[in-house]
């Protein structure tokens, strides 16, 4: 089955900075990647995703490439803010019709500094 | 809004008792997941449904059973409950697509579950 790799597990950044966040995959049949934020008492939510024929997708400051050759995946976020303080995970799935699992990396805590 | 409601937020049960996790979704998706969320592992698939009374095991299936009668309810029981099950229960739903869809899941808020 699909094995996700999530690092780091805790990532600290000051407001205003960068913070990246990456994942690997191994099963190259996979192509659906998406990235949950959770926030503290709340479910998993969906705040950008990626097919494999597709390597780099924006939504305002947040951003997801992908290497399908290397397989691994990165998220983005620029100009942190406070409310990007929350656990993020990334997914994979081979979307090949019927239903499967997402298979999730153990998540990052991003923490952003004042 | 779309949503995914689990009936109890926190939950505290003890030894061997046998529990019911209810999950309603109001969006008629197809599919329905039961994960389990721990510190430092991350989210792990126990059951899913593509279909009324159809399930499928997923990676951690041991120790739990599901329950789909009904298109809009998905149930985990645990049939004796043991303190190794103490977790965070995540319900989700997505929609079957055509082949060239993907699709994205819905999560509920979780049930804290205390097995004491």
């Amino acid at each position: 089955g699909e094995n996700v790799e999530q690092h780091p597990s805790t990532l600290s950044v000051q407001e205003g900075d960068s913070a990246v966040i990456k994942c690997t995959y191994s099963d190259s049949a996979s192509n659906y990647f998406p990235w949950y934020k959770q926030e503290l008492g709340k479910g998993p939510q969906l705040i950008i995703d990626i097919r494999s024929n597709v390597g780099e997708k924006k939504d305002q400051r947040i951003a997801v490439t992908l290497n399908k050759t290397a397989k691994h995946f990165s998220l983005h976020i620029t100009e942190t803010q406070p409310e990007d303080s929350a656990v993020y995970f990334c997914a994979a799935l081979y979307s090949g019709g019927g239903a499967d699992g997402l298979t999730f990396g153990k998540g990052t805590h991003l923490i952003i500094q004042p | 809004d779309v949503k995914v409601t689990q009936s109890s937020r926190y939950l505290v049960k003890r030894t061997g008792e046998k529990v019911f996790l209810e999950c309603v979704q109001d969006m008629d998706h197809e599919n329905m997941f039961w994960y389990r969320q721990d510190p430092g592992l991350g989210l792990r698939l126990i059951y899913f449904s593509y279909d009324v009374k159809m399930k499928e095991k997923g990676d951690i299936p041991e120790g739990y059973s599901v329950s789909r009668e009904k298109k809009e309810r998905f149930s985990l029981i645990l049939e004796s409950a043991s303190t190794n099950q103490t977790s965070m229960y995540l319900c989700a739903s997505s929609l079957s697509p055509p082949m060239t869809t993907f699709r994205s899941y819905t999560f509920g808020s979780g049930t804290r579950l205390t097995v004491v």
